[in-house]
This record gives C-alpha cells, structure tokens and sequence, in this order.
C-alpha cells in the first residue's frame, strides 16, 4: 500500500534562516514525488516533482527537493526562508509501476516564518 | 489557478439534500479527479475519470457521485448529504501520463447541517 508521512505538524523558522519539510513515503516499485504548497483560501499549487535522474530537484520560488532512495525520504528545502513562504505544504507519491496518477498525500506540515 | 474553476466556492446545505458540484478546466487535461480535504488527513482522492467513458472510484467514494459531461466538465454530487461530508472539496485535472502534474482548483467549502 502507498503512503507518504509528514513527520511534522508545524515547522517555524526564523526569515533568512534555511527550511527543511520532511516527508517520508512507501510506495511499491519506483515513486514519482511531488511537493505542493496550499496558501490561506486557496487550491495547491505545485512546487516541483522527482519522476527520475538527478536527485536534487529545483521547483518553484526558490524551493528544492532532494529524492533519497534509501531513506525513502524527499524533503523539501530552501536556503533562506520568507515570510511569504509561510503555507501548508504536502508531499505526494504517485507509484510508477500502475497506469493511473493517483496522488497520495501526507497529512501536511503547516510552515510559519517568523519576521 | 484560474485554468480550473469550481462552483459553488462555498455552500450550506442540509443532512439529506442532494448536491452537486461543479469542475470546469479549459487546459485541455483528459484526466480530472476530486479529492476532499479534512483537518489533520490531508487529501484523499473520491473519483477520478481518464475521459469522459472512463469514471473510477478512489480511496472515499462511499455517499458520492459523478458525471463527466465533456472532456471539460466534470461534477461531483452528494446525493443525501450527511454531516461528515462537511470538508473542502477539490477538482484536479492533469494530463494521461502518470508522471503528469495534477492542477487544483480553489476548492469547494461544503457545511453539511
């Protein structure tokens, strides 16, 4: 059975100070990996996707994502937080070796910058 | 995103009305689904349809129902409301790969009485 865990409920960090979301999945076979940041009365927006190749992957204002096979991890990463970057974000996986691209989601990790 | 709009944004309805809610995309992606959104669960997928003769049921489809009526349009109803249905509710489009994106609308906020 797939599933993604994001071991956090709520991050808080200090502006200009590096961000780590964790997320951890289980998923049978390969896994496409997914990050998605939801804003306050909003639908999610998608940040950035591992399918294959590179393990570091770039995304959407200023965020990364490293794939760790071994770990079964795909935590999300910026080097230096902005307030505006405070949101709900998720990791999905999506399991590679079946035809449809159902999502699995985590729970969420709510992300505070603090001024 | 603007590519794909949901209506009503919000509603209150009472236990036992029937209701629908409506997805309309104009990206052109075959593939549309609907998810709920609970505190604490995060999403968790209802339907989803590959095209418009191809409807599947996920993880939740227990008290729901859809409609492809085009490629473009696709509706998600409650046919007796119950008060655990209360949630936000998303359609999401992407394209016939599975490695494609998925693409949210701004979601339906559903108050079940």
């Amino acid at each position: 059975a797939q599933s993604v865990a994001q071991p956090e409920d709520q991050v808080n960090v200090a502006e200009g100070n590096p961000l780590t979301v964790k997320c951890t999945y289980s998923v049978s076979g390969n896994p496409y990996l997914f990050w998605y940041v939801q804003y306050p009365n909003r639908g999610l927006q998608f940040l950035l996707k591992y399918i294959t190749g590179d393990n570091l992957v770039k995304g959407s204002y200023g965020f990364e994502a490293e794939f760790n096979k071994s770990q079964t991890s795909f935590h999300l990463k910026k080097p230096s937080a902005l307030v505006s970057d405070s949101a709900l974000y998720f990791c999905a996986v999506s399991p590679a070796s079946t035809g449809a691209n159902n999502l699995f989601f985590g729970t969420g990790t709510r992300l505070t910058v603090i001024p | 995103d603007a590519d794909v709009t949901q209506t009503p944004r919000n509603r209150i309805t009472k236990t036992g009305k029937r209701i629908m809610l409506e997805c309309s995309q104009t990206k052109g992606h075959d593939r549309m689904y609907w998810y709920r959104q609970d505190p604490g669960l995060g999403l968790r997928l209802i339907y989803y349809s590959f095209d418009v003769k191809d409807i599947n049921k996920g993880e939740i489809s227990d008290g729901y129902s859809v409609s492809r009526q085009a490629q473009a349009k696709f509706s998600l109803s409650l046919e007796s409301a119950i008060p655990n249905q209360t949630a936000l509710y998303f359609c999401a489009t992407s394209l016939g790969s599975h490695q494609e994106t998925q693409y949210f609308g701004p979601g339906t906020r559903l108050l079940v009485l």
